[in-house]
């Protein structure tokens, strides 16, 4: 399964905007983009995913790069509800693995009044 | 919809008995997944069905552990017998086959003592 790299933890100001980066270097053609989240004490939550073009959804937008090696999950304004762990995974995009997700570790972004 | 259904929330049980954790998956999702997260391994998938029959147990960690899914709108993660390694959080998440979006439930939580 292709990788993601996350930086380990982010700080964000109430109110700021917050882009989540997201390395994938090793992504195949047909890799879809997921990001989900994971409130305290909660099971996972999911945001947005996409393909090669940018998404935007009532929670966030996803900014893809060209060469989709990277992505950044850009939430427009942060709250406190929005302090949470962010995982940014791929998924394959036939049959069965089509949405199988694999998490690594993620994103713990605080959000500070 | 009342979403992914867990039961029991919380689990406390002693070393060797058996543990039987449930599961109802949003009505008319196609896709049930079983994850299992500790603080050392993160989020682990262990096992998926579609349409009710098992297509990746590759995670189950060993055969202690097993589960069903007898119909489309229960399924049970067995462990037997447990031990305190096992303690973690069990999520059960369902999906529609056309959709890659995961719905998880609110987990249960398994102390083996």
């Amino acid at each position: 399964d292709a990788k993601t790299t996350q930086p380990n933890s982010m700080e964000s100001n109430e109110e700021e905007p917050v882009h989540l980066p997201c390395n994938h270097s090793t992504i195949s053609g047909t890799d879809y983009i997921h990001w989900y989240r994971q409130l305290p004490s909660q099971g996972p939550e999911y945001v947005i995913h996409g393909l090669t073009s940018n998404v935007n959804n009532r929670m966030a937008s996803l900014a893809i790069a060209e060469d989709r090696k990277s992505s950044t999950l850009i939430l427009h304004r942060a709250t406190l509800r929005d302090a949470a762990v962010y995982y940014c995974i791929l998924s394959g995009a036939g049959g069965t693995s089509y949405g199988k997700l694999t998490f690594g570790q993620g994103t713990i972004l605080t959000v500070h009044p | 919809d009342a979403g992914v259904i867990q039961s029991p929330r919380h689990e406390v049980t002693e070393m060797g008995q058996e543990v039987t954790l449930r599961c109802k998956p949003i009505s008319g999702h196609d896709y049930l997944f079983w994850y299992r997260q500790t603080m050392m391994r993160g989020l682990e998938l262990l096992i998926y069905f579609n349409n009710n029959v098992p297509i990746d147990d590759s995670g189950m960690p060993e055969d202690r552990f097993s589960a069903k899914m007898p119909n489309a709108s229960f399924s049970t993660l067995k462990i037997q017998p447990s031990e305190p390694r096992d303690s973690a959080v069990y999520f059960c998440a369902s999906r529609l086959a056309a959709s890659a979006t995961q719905y998880f439930g609110p987990g249960t939580r398994l102390l083996v003592l």
